[in-house]
């Protein structure tokens, strides 16, 4: 039974290029959420999707930042022209279909992003 | 009104006594307050839950007590063990819809 699966765990990339994060659900869930953690701080809400459809997307920078949860595939975090300052832990969770228990979210291992 | 309040920020405890972490909310449409712990270099992991039609749920070592009217809730950890030294987060959800998190409080338990 395998958990939330997210990958690659570490990615380093110089300013101005692209950083692609990928985020497996626990298999049957159908809702994803991504959070920001920098170092010795807390977890910050960026988005939470369903399958093909965006929810709330209130914690992500309006630029350079999006995500997509297909049909088919995992969910995508996309930073573009990464910055130093996007360099933090990038958590997804995921919790079940709609009367299930939505509440409960079950996180992956992160990735690490480190912009040089 | 979406912020959900932690103290402390960091915590010391002596082998084999009681952590205790306390968070407190505004919103009242909150229905569900789970507990994470979160290793090094891991991923948060969910510890235990509680809805608020109970106001204390408890898993072994780990007690959540909650008091509705405050709107606030905390963890004890009974027994604190060295293994227990990670950093806790409390958080909140209304239906699954708004999911807020606290900001964490680091716990260290001396051998």
């Amino acid at each position: 039974n395998a958990g939330v699966m997210q990958n690659p765990r570490h990615l380093v990339r110089r300013r101005g290029q692209e950083a692609r994060l990928r985020c497996s659900p626990v298999k049957g869930h159908s809702h994803v959420y991504w959070y920001r953690q920098l170092p010795e701080e807390g977890l910050k809400f960026m988005v939470y999707l369903q399958k093909e459809n965006i929810i709330d997307e209130s914690g992500m920078p309006k630029e350079r930042f999006s995500a997509e949860f297909p049909k088919e595939g995992p969910s995508i975090l996309r930073i573009q022209q990464v910055v130093r300052g996007d360099s933090a832990a990038y958590f997804c969770a995921s919790s079940q279909e709609q009367g299930g228990s939505t509440d409960t979210q079950y996180f992956g291992p992160g990735t690490r992003l480190t912009v040089l | 009104q979406q912020q959900v309040k932690q103290s402390p920020q960091s915590l010391i405890v002596q082998k084999g006594g009681i952590s205790i972490i306390n968070c407190a909310y505004e919103n009242t449409a909150f229905d569900y307050f789970p507990w994470y712990q979160q290793f090094p270099g891991k991923g948060p992991a969910l510890l235990i839950a509680i809805r608020p039609d109970v106001s204390e749920k408890k898993e072994g070592r780990f007690t959540i007590s909650f008091n509705k009217s405050a709107k606030q809730f905390s963890l004890h950890i009974m027994d604190s063990q060295p293994g227990d030294s990670a950093t806790y987060f409390c958080a909140a959800s209304d239906y699954g819809q708004n999911f807020v998190f606290g900001p964490g409080t680091r716990l260290s338990v001396l051998p």
